[in-house]
């Protein structure tokens, strides 16, 4: 099975400070993503890559960016921390099947 | 471009009851579509998807979804939930463009069942 691997479950940052979250895939996939949930609005797509170094902006990717250097691990990076990015974030990776698969889930709290 | 709704947020059903999760596409090409169910505290996990074979989709855990493409809908059924069924619930349609694939979601429908 793939497995989707987010180094934190829990951040607590304060406003202007930078974020980072790590996301790493053991399959070998191309394609990776960060989405941002929030009640009531579902999952919203920040940011995916579908290769090394490369990167497309989502719905949503203002105040983020996003680091691809090997296949394996996307990096979502908030360079300056709001009160607004609080949420969670999910990292996915997608099979040749079109099937994505979710890591845990990384919950952060801007104060 | 493709777009996901999903009819109603919350959905409560009484333990043996028939679960009916309704959601409705747009999408200008052939569609992939997806059911994923997050369980709290958990990211998501793939319940079934249709991907232009047959229109009855069979997924784990006793869940199916019927593809209407006269309707453009792919609701998600269970004859009998069960308590265990109480999650919420993703429908998902893949979207193409110029740089790869990526899923777009609904809102989420959330699944009381009650005993």
């Amino acid at each position: 099975d793939v497995k989707v691997t987010q180094s934190s479950r829990y951040l607590v940052k304060r406003t202007g400070e930078k974020v980072f979250l790590e996301c790493v895939q053991d399959m070998d996939h191309e394609n990776m993503f960060w989405y941002r949930q929030d009640p009531g609005l579902g999952l919203r797509l920040i940011y995916f890559s579908y290769d090394v170094k490369m990167k497309e902006k989502g719905d949503i990717p203002e105040g983020y960016s996003v680091s691809r250097e090997k296949k394996e691990r996307f990096s979502l990076i908030l360079e300056s921390a709001s009160t607004n990015q609080t949420s969670m974030y999910l990292c996915a990776s997608l099979s040749g099947a079109n099937v994505l698969t979710f890591g845990a889930g990384s919950r952060l709290t801007v104060l | 471009a493709q777009s996901v709704t999903q009819l109603g947020s919350h959905v409560s059903v009484s333990e043996g009851a028939l679960v009916l999760l309704r959601c409705n596409y747009s999408s200008s090409v052939p569609p992939y579509l997806f059911w994923y169910v997050q369980y709290p505290n958990q990211g998501l996990q793939l319940l079934l998807k249709y991907t232009s074979a047959a229109t009855l989709v069979k997924g784990i855990n006793g869940f199916e979804a019927e593809f209407k493409k006269s309707e453009t809908s792919f609701h998600l059924t269970k004859p009998s939930a069960h308590m265990s069924d109480a999650a919420e619930y993703f429908c998902a349609v893949r979207a193409l463009n110029q740089a790869g694939t990526a899923l777009i979601f609904g809102k989420g429908t959330t699944l009381s069942v009650s005993s």
